[in-house]
């Protein structure tokens, strides 16, 4: 399997709701960035949490990080309509060089009105 | 808007045309680059460029030839292409350019290209 893979591929909830959507991934990271994706757009950054950071937060945003289950978890709260889109997870690997993101297929994410 | 503009944003081209993707970002940021989205598949890195100079080629076939006349700049030429690399081609930048960690990346809106 590839470097940053999300589960679930698809969430369906109601608004109001949480949503959670994990990522996993195989190599020794840098960081990891959570990414979103309207329909046929481009990608926003949503939040990076580094290698020696557990959890972090950001407006609705709540990411975690576990290193030794080379693992992150993105959980959106109070979701909205307006959340419904593809979130990405993006790692970025010691073992690589340059400046390289390894992107996962992504969790889309549906928000019911 | 995240600061990245690409054009066109859509186009059709035949498989003996040849056309130009052009990506500009107005962030002041030294690094660019070209990914690939393809239905059902990661988004797949193509080309990096850090301070006008290409730092990474991740096996892309020739026909696609990308161009950074200057930081702000960057252009994918295509020619001859084939139908499966019909897909969403992503332009995206970040302030450091080759630094570790890796940045955040900023990303424009993309453009549809159809090969037929």
């Amino acid at each position: 399997s590839q470097q940053g893979e999300e589960d679930p591929q698809a969430l369906s909830i109601q608004e109001g709701e949480n949503a959670t959507m994990n990522c996993s991934y195989k190599t020794s990271i840098n960081n990891l960035q959570w990414y979103r994706q309207n329909s046929g757009r481009g990608l926003v950054h949503l939040i990076l949490i580094r290698s020696n950071e557990r959890e972090k937060h950001s407006g609705r945003l709540r990411v975690t990080l576990d290193t030794s289950k080379k693992s992150s978890s993105l959980l959106i709260t109070a979701s909205r309509a307006a959340d419904t889109a593809s979130y990405f997870c993006a790692t970025d690997a010691e073992e690589t060089s340059g400046s390289r993101l390894t992107f996962g297929e992504g969790t889309q994410l549906t928000v019911n009105p | 808007e995240t600061g990245v503009t690409q054009t066109p944003r859509h186009l059709v081209m035949g498989m003996t045309n040849k056309k130009s993707l052009k990506c500009e970002q107005h962030l002041g940021h030294n690094a660019m680059y070209w990914y690939k989205q393809s239905a059902k598949k990661p988004l797949e890195l193509m080309f990096v460029y850090n301070f006008k100079e290409q730092t990474e080629n991740n096996s892309v076939p020739s026909r696609f030839s990308p161009e950074c006349p200057n930081s702000s700049h960057l252009f994918l030429h295509l020619h001859t292409l084939q139908p499966e690399d019909s897909a969403l081609y992503l332009c995206a930048s970040s302030l450091r350019g080759g630094g570790r960690p890796t940045d955040t990346q900023y990303f424009g809106p993309g453009t549809r290209l159809t090969v037929l």
